[in-house]
């Protein structure tokens, strides 16, 4: 596509349960990354892809987080058992390669716990 | 550990006016400096990227510099608008992989 796809825009859910968010890189990007941006904590990394395998998963907050791309493109990010300090925005961003290239980032993933 | 600083952590300026926001990092071995843009409830919008061996990037009214052995990033605004409004990022590439450390942001407002 045209730019970084990500869905839902928005995502409400209640303490507990489980979330799927979704990114659709830009066509023909080696590379996919996982940003969370919180108040008080600015933005911070959590993931990247480089094809389908996760060389670097060193910024997932917990076990309750998850990641996996598939066929090269689009990636997922799931977490489990959902608590109020989950609750940012969650940015993907994708770039050519995974060495020295421009990233573009998605609109983000705004998501409630309530 | 990377560790990035934008200052001031907001500016207001009259329209028309030249501005520099400033960015600095602590471990001077980066492979590349991006500067990105971001509008109030949306993504990043990347602006400038300067790779290591690079002194300084144009495009249209913005202009990056990099000094990397003092740690530094500038970036210049001419002529400012209404519309650059925004809170401007920058990010450093520290190792492998790609991964971007951010700084705060700094906000700005340009006022008619």
């Amino acid at each position: 596509g045209a730019g970084v796809s990500q869905s839902p825009s928005n995502k409400v859910t209640e303490k507990g349960k489980d979330v799927e968010l979704r990114c659709d890189p830009i066509s023909g990007h080696t590379a996919l990354y996982w940003y969370r941006q919180s108040l008080g904590q600015g933005l911070e990394f959590l993931i990247y892809f480089q094809g389908n395998s996760a060389p670097d998963k060193s910024g997932l907050p917990s076990d309750r987080f998850s990641a996996e791309r598939t066929g090269g493109s689009v990636s997922t990010l799931t977490i489990q058992r959902t608590q109020q300090e989950d609750s940012a925005v969650y940015l993907c961003a994708s770039s050519l390669e995974v060495v020295n290239t421009e990233a573009f980032f998605g609109q983000g993933t705004r998501l409630t716990v309530v | 550990k990377q560790e990035v600083t934008q200052i001031p952590a907001a500016l207001s300026v009259p329209e028309g006016e030249n501005l520099v926001l400033n960015c600095s990092f602590t471990d001077s071995a980066i492979y590349n400096l991006q500067w990105f843009r971001q509008d109030p409830g949306k993504g990043l919008t990347s602006l400038l990227l300067i790779q290591s061996s690079q002194r300084e990037q144009t495009s249209g009214r913005l202009n990056a510099s990099l000094d990397k052995s003092s740690g530094r990033s500038t970036l210049y605004i001419a002529a400012s608008q209404p519309g650059d409004s925004a809170t401007y990022l920058c990010a450093v590439v520290t190792g492998g992989g790609n991964k971007l450390t951010f700084g705060t942001g700094t906000q700005l407002k340009v006022e008619l």
